[in-house]
């Protein structure tokens, strides 16, 4: 079965620190990659995704993600973090074979002003 | 636009009753989906429709759990018996169809059984 693996449940950072979280996935074909955000009292929102073509990819706010088929990736990355980053993010899979979008256990974001 | 909405945003109920949580898509979507978030989890798949098709189950953790949607638009999922461990946040979602993700989430629906 489809699964997705956030090794890191909670990161503490201060501001202007660097920013990279784990996401592995086990389904070896086709697979559409996401990391979504959900900011304290909010509801989920996309953050970036990736379907195809260049494996880096950029989203709102600064993020960006690297796609590493080999490795079964798809880090989420920041140069700087800010207070306002402070929220939790997932990774999501959809695979055309699983038929579904399979969420990480997520990671809590929190950044010390 | 309006996005996605769900009620109740919180529902208290005593165990052993049941509990209906609506969701209204966004206007045009044909996917729908429910998931279910608890404390330090992911989010968990429960049920997913698509148009006119018959909906994936798959997730559903026991027959107590039941979902429809009405027209191709509202989805009520259906909550029977409630039992302490169904207590999670009930997110719904939406897409324009299947193939063309990203999901659309609304609020969710904090359900705490007493």
């Amino acid at each position: 079965a489809q699964s997705v693996s956030q090794h890191n449940h909670h990161v503490i950072l201060s501001e202007a620190a660097s920013l990279e979280l784990g996401c592995n996935y086990s389904y070896g074909g086709t697979v559409n990659l996401f990391w979504y955000v959900q900011y304290p009292g909010q509801h989920l929102q996309l953050l970036l995704k990736y379907f195809s073509g260049d494996p880096l990819v950029k989203g709102i706010k600064g993020f960006e993600a690297e796609f590493i088929k080999s490795k079964f990736s798809f880090n989420l990355r920041k140069p700087s973090v800010q207070w306002s980053d402070t929220a939790e993010y997932f990774c999501a899979v959809f695979s055309g074979s699983a038929r579904q979008l399979t969420f990480g256990s997520g990671t809590q974001l929190t950044v010390l002003p | 636009g309006a996005g996605v909405s769900q009620s109740p945003s919180n529902k208290v109920t005593e165990k052993g009753k049941d509990v209906e949580l609506r969701c209204d898509p966004i206007s045009g979507h044909t996917a729908l989906y429910w998931y279910r978030q608890s404390l330090g989890q992911g989010l968990e798949f429960l049920i997913y429709f698509q148009g006119n098709s018959a909906p994936d189950k798959s997730g559903l953790p026991s027959d107590r759990f039941s979902a429809e949607r009405t027209g191709g638009s509202v989805s009520t999922l259906t909550i029977q018996r409630t039992q302490q461990e169904d207590s999670a946040v009930y997110l719904c979602a939406s897409s324009y169809d299947r193939g063309n993700l990203p999901l659309h989430f609304g609020n969710g629906t904090r359900l705490t059984v007493t």
